[in-house]
């Protein structure tokens, strides 16, 4: 079975830029999450999706951030413009649904972001 | 508000030791709870889910325990080897994965 797929793996930018990720998750999984991971620091939810509907996204700066899942299956998540501190590893998840009973996540490889 | 703390922030051992990584949580209405590795640079590895019925569950030389009415959980790694070495996390879930900032284990040969 494959995994979550994210790309790219790796990114640089100049603040004040934009930026984009991509993430594909397992295949049947309605489940879709974002976490933003600075260093040091524990994975952060940013945005969680239940097929093409956003559950959460409480903690998703939505001044600069946007993501979306418009088929229900891969998503998307942009940072329009980049400021120094969204440097961090952005981690896409994925989980059967958000009602199972285990709602084990599977993570991707992440994408790290560098903003200078 | 759910919050997850884990101690030690750093740990070393030399090669063979058995080793003990602590997570304790704030509000015990979870539904599971799940250890995590991440090597650097890299995403995050599912080592063991414990459900919020179940009070350890085991995997190789890992082992895992949770006590809920005490927000604790522990997971136990018997006979360290140098390839453990890595970042471990544990994460609470109760709706959302709430993650603890993770200790670093070095093992040395």
């Amino acid at each position: 079975e494959a995994g979550v797929a994210q790309s790219p793996r790796y990114k640089i930018i100049e603040k004040r830029q934009s930026v984009a990720f991509w993430c594909n998750p397992i295949s049947g999984h309605a489940t879709l999450y974002w976490y933003q991971q600075i260093l040091g620091q524990g994975p952060k939810l940013l945005i969680q999706f239940q097929n093409n509907g956003v559950v959460d996204d409480s903690q998703l700066p939505k001044d600069r951030f946007s993501a979306e899942r418009l088929k229900g299956v891969d998503s998307t998540l942009k940072i329009q413009p980049a400021k120094l501190e969204d440097s961090a590893v952005y981690l896409c998840a994925s989980s059967l649904q958000i009602t199972s009973g285990s709602n084990e996540q599977f993570f991707g490889p992440g994408t790290r972001l560098t903003v200078l | 508000k759910q919050e997850v703390t884990q101690i030690p922030a750093a740990l070393s051992v030399p090669e063979g030791e058995n080793l003990v990584l602590n997570c304790s949580f704030t509000d015990s209405a979870i539904y599971n709870l799940q250890w995590f590795r991440q090597d650097p640079g890299k995403g995050l590895t599912s080592l063991l889910l414990i459900q919020s019925s179940q009070r350890e569950q085991t995997s190789g030389r890992l082992n895992a325990s949770l006590d809920k009415s005490s927000g604790r959980s522990t997971l136990y790694i018997a006979a360290s080897q140098p390839g453990d070495s890595a970042t471990y996390l544990c994460a609470v879930i109760g709706g959302k994965l709430i993650f603890g900032q993770g200790t670093e284990l070095s093992v040395k040969p």
